[in-house]
């Protein structure tokens, strides 16, 4: 079945570690992004890329680091400089033609501080 | 002004009413509105997308979109207690294929 993985769903950082989430996709779909929500609010975007080798910042980049290697995937680095990471972080993809940009969510990963 | 606004709610309504639930947004030059639902520690599932003036019905949903007032909607007919959720609003704004969320409203189906 095509479809995103997210994993670990849940996700445990000490203070001042470096984690990384991880996602995978298998629907061929060019682009992936990667938003954060917090408890009772919307989703905010974090970074997304459109090709292999390139991505953007999205409206709270700081604290994250991504990368793009592969179409499939794309890891994100929550690092020390994040402050406050205790969040729900959702990956998603879509096909980059203009008028599909229905996003492809995974499941999701829970991080919280210890 | 936030981009893309929602009331959070709850928006309460009984079983097998309509529930009508709104957005707005500030980007007049915004092209793709969407309506997501969640369920509690769940991802979001896209539930309808809208990208012209009118209305787009897809079962016991209906999308309204009206870009002059800048707002679109969405209705839910025969509201059942499976309808309970957050629906969240997405707006893609400028140039980048990227979406913007509005907080989302949360929807109770009562009995």
């Amino acid at each position: 079945d095509g479809g995103i993985t997210q994993s670990p769903k849940y996700l445990f950082r000490k203070e001042g570690q470096n984690v990384t989430l991880s996602c995978e996709q298998n629907l061929n779909h060019d682009a992936m992004y990667w938003y954060r929500q917090d408890p009772g609010q919307g989703l905010r975007l974090i970074y997304y890329s459109q090709i292999v080798n390139d991505f953007q910042k999205g409206d709270i980049a700081e604290g994250y680091s991504v990368s793009r290697e592969k179409k499939e995937s794309f890891p994100l680095t929550v690092t020390s400089a994040q402050k406050n990471p205790t969040a729900f972080y959702l990956c998603a993809s879509t096909l980059r033609r203009p008028t599909n940009e229905k996003l492809f969510f995974g499941s999701g990963t829970q991080l919280s501080v210890l | 002004q936030k981009e893309v606004e929602q009331n959070s709610g709850p928006l309460s309504v009984p079983e097998g009413a309509i529930a009508s639930l709104n957005c707005t947004y500030s980007d007049r030059g915004s092209q793709s509105f969407f309506w997501y639902r969640q369920y509690s520690g769940k991802s979001p599932e896209l539930i309808m997308f809208i990208y012209s003036n009118g209305d787009k019905e897809d079962g016991r949903f209906t999308a309204q979109l009206n870009k002059a007032s800048q707002y679109v909607s969405l209705l839910i007919r025969d509201s059942q207690p499976s309808d309970s959720a957050t629906y969240l609003c997405a707006v893609r704004t400028g140039t980048a294929s990227k979406l913007t969320f509005g907080t989302g409203t949360r929807l109770q189906v009562t009995l």
